[in-house]
This record gives structure tokens, C-alpha cells and sequence, in this order.
């Protein structure tokens, strides 16, 4: 079973911290996705990778920045947290090729910024 | 870039009754169109999908249909059961830079009453 895990269920943060959030899979998959969550909002892009140290913008990637090092893992970073940022983040993966390869989502990180 | 529009937002049946939500998307150029099912304190999974070239896919008690013409999709329940208590999303993708990208309506929380 392909694997997404998410290194925290929950965080809370104060204003102005850098906020790092990690997202690790184990399917050797080439893409990767950062979703934030809202209620009435649905799911929002925010950042997506195709290939180690590569990256591109999602539709909503003001305030946020990201990382891939290795094919397993893409992290998410607020260079400084905004309480707008309060929100549930979900990382997925999927294999390169078509458009039409499931995305396999973690179980999502709910941050709270105070 | 891509718009999907869903509803209801929220939809209640009795157990045993059939449950139909709805899509709309906005560029043609669409081809893929998957439906995901949230499940509490859980990320997104995919639970069935169609490609343009099809009209209609079943897989037991779920089906999706897909109007190319009228730029609407929409998924079907029948005999609901209280493990079908979700929020479910349909998405509409158009292949781009070798991810696919995935536009995700709002979501619809649906409550099946035993």
C-alpha cells in the first residue's frame, strides 16, 4: 500500500514563527502536492513538484515556499506565519505520466496560528 | 485555469436511499475526472474516476456519469449505508508539466441517517 505520512497531526504556532511541514512517501513516486484545506473552500493548491529540486506554483503559493532534496520528501516552510494560515494542509503524491494517476493523500496536519 | 463548481455542500439521506452530487467544470480541455471521499480525521481517497471518452462508470453501489457537452459530472450512491458518512470531492484535471494537477470542488458533507 502506497504510504503518504504527514510529521505532525497538529501544531500550533505563534505569528511570525517559520513553520516547517514535512511530508514523506514511500512509493517512489515523482510527483508531490501541498493542499490546504477550508471549510466551503475545498481543496486549494498551494505548491506541487515533478521531479527532485523541482517546483512549481499552485494557485495559491503567496506565503509559502517549499523543498525537495529527495524524491521521498517535500516540505512545506512559512517563512512566517500569518493567522490566515490557520488551516488543515495535506500532502500528496502520485506517478509521473498521464494526468490521470491517483493522488495518494496523508491523513493532513491541522496548523493553528495564534 | 480550471473551475469546478459542487453541490450540495451538504446532503442528508436515510439509509437505504440513493445519493446524487453534482459538477460542473469549465475548460473543455478537461479529460480526467475523479471523485475522492474524505473520511474523518483522514486525507482524501480516490473512489472512482472517468475519462472523457466514457459516459458513465459503475463500480457496485457508486457510478459517475459525465456530460462532455453540458461540462457536468456527477456521482451516484445507491442503497447509501452509514459508512458512506463522508465529505466527497469530484476534481477535474487538464495534464499540464508532467503532474497532474488536480482542480477540486468545494466538497459535499453527506450524512447517511441510519
Amino acid at each position: 500500500d502506497v504510504k503518504v505520512t504527514q510529521s505532525s497531526r497538529y501544531l500550533v504556532k505563534r505569528t511570525g514563527e517559520k513553520v516547517f511541514l514535512e511530508c514523506v512517501q514511500d512509493m517512489d513516486h515523482e510527483n508531490m502536492f501541498w493542499y490546504r484545506q477550508d471549510p466551503g473552500l475545498g481543496l486549494r493548491l498551494i505548491y506541487f513538484s515533478y521531479d527532485v529540486k523541482m517546483k512549481e506554483k499552485g494557485d495559491i503559493p503567496e506565503g509559502y515556499s517549499v523543498s525537495r532534496e529527495k524524491k521521498e520528501r517535500f516540505s512545506l516552510i512559512l517563512e512566517s506565519a500569518s493567522t490566515n494560515q490557520t488551516s488543515m494542509y495535506l500532502c500528496a503524491s502520485s506517478l509521473s505520466g498521464t494526468g490521470d494517476n491517483e493522488q495518494y493523500f496523508g491523513p493532513g496536519t491541522r496548523l493553528t496560528v495564534t | 485555469g480550471e473551475n469546478v463548481e459542487q453541490h450540495p455542500s451538504t446532503l442528508s439521506v436515510q439509509e437505504g436511499d440513493s445519493a446524487v452530487i453534482k459538477c460542473t467544470y469549465s475548460d473543455s480541455a478537461s479529460n480526467y475526472f475523479p471523485w475522492y471521499k474524505q473520511e474523518l480525521g483522514k486525507g482524501p481517497q480516490l473512489i472512482i474516476d472517468i475519462r472523457s471518452n466514457v459516459g458513465e462508470k459503475k463500480d457496485q453501489r457508486i457510478a459517475v456519469t459525465l456530460n462532455k457537452t453540458a461540462k457536468h459530472f456527477s456521482l451516484h450512491i445507491t442503497e447509501t449505508q452509514p459508512e458512506d458518512s463522508a465529505v466527497y470531492f469530484c476534481a477535474a484535471t487538464v495534464y499540464q508539466t508532467g503532474a497532474n494537477n488536480l482542480f477540486f470542488g468545494t466538497g459535499t458533507r453527506l450524512t447517511v441517517i441510519p
